[in-house]
């Protein structure tokens, strides 16, 4: 998956549970991004982090909660706080200086059943 | 912060003729511009890119060209061919700000 993998890639949640979504790199970039992409919508930042032990909120932050604790990882955790979480979720990384484009990860389909 | 708009939302296409998708910016301090493409279901691919000490780049059959004065940039696809029907989004970086802000978005349809 070109050096950024997310698992799983469908998950189902149900109501009132909370999920975790994994995002992985070895390409060691610095900065972590979680976009949401609703079917046939462009995308929307959650949560990023330039670095280790420290991340910002994006424009639709409510519902979700991540951390980053290794360079390598950044998990996305969708909470019951969020109402509406059936989406197609996609991470990415990227160097933090310079002008480089994102890597995305394959995506994360997931279902409120 | 940046804005970025992208038009037409929608594009169709008939098969070997060209694509063109427009972006423009409000930042002026913006200096990177990359474009990517995302198929159904699956990741968004850089495909293309330019810096703002650029005016064009082409790379076989897509173009990029950046007008700074005006403060937009397009993605040019020529001969296009069915496997170019796709969602491209474009973006554009500011200076000294990590982040890429993207445009909404255009389906690109390639018609046989």
């Amino acid at each position: 998956d070109g050096g950024i993998t997310q698992s799983p890639k469908y998950l189902f949640r149900k109501e009132g549970q909370n999920v975790t979504l994994s995002c992985e790199q070895n390409l060691n970039h610095d900065a972590m991004y979680w976009y949401r992409q609703d079917p046939g919508q462009g995308l929307r930042l959650i949560y990023y982090s330039q670095i280790v032990n420290d991340f910002q909120k994006g424009d639709i932050a409510e519902g979700y909660s991540v951390s980053r604790e290794k360079k390598e990882s950044f998990p996305l955790t969708v909470t019951s706080a969020q109402k509406n979480p059936t989406a197609f979720y996609l991470c990415a990384s990227s160097f933090r200086t310079g002008n480089y484009g994102y890597t995305f990860g394959s995506g994360t389909r997931l279902t409120v059943v | 912060g940046e804005n970025v708009e992208q038009h037409p939302s929608t594009l169709s296409v008939q098969e070997g003729d060209s694509a063109v998708i427009k972006c423009t910016y409000s930042d002026s301090a913006s200096n990177y511009f990359p474009w990517y493409k995302q198929e159904l279901g699956k990741r968004p691919q850089l495909i293309i890119d330019i810096r703002s000490n650029v005016g064009e780049k082409k790379d076989q059959r897509i173009a990029v060209t950046l007008n700074k004065t005006a403060k937009h940039f397009s993605l040019h696809i020529t001969e296009t061919q069915p496997e170019d029907s796709a969602v491209y989004f474009c973006a554009a970086k500011t200076a000294g700000n990590e982040k890429l802000t993207f445009g909404t978005g255009t389906r690109l349809t390639i018609i046989p």
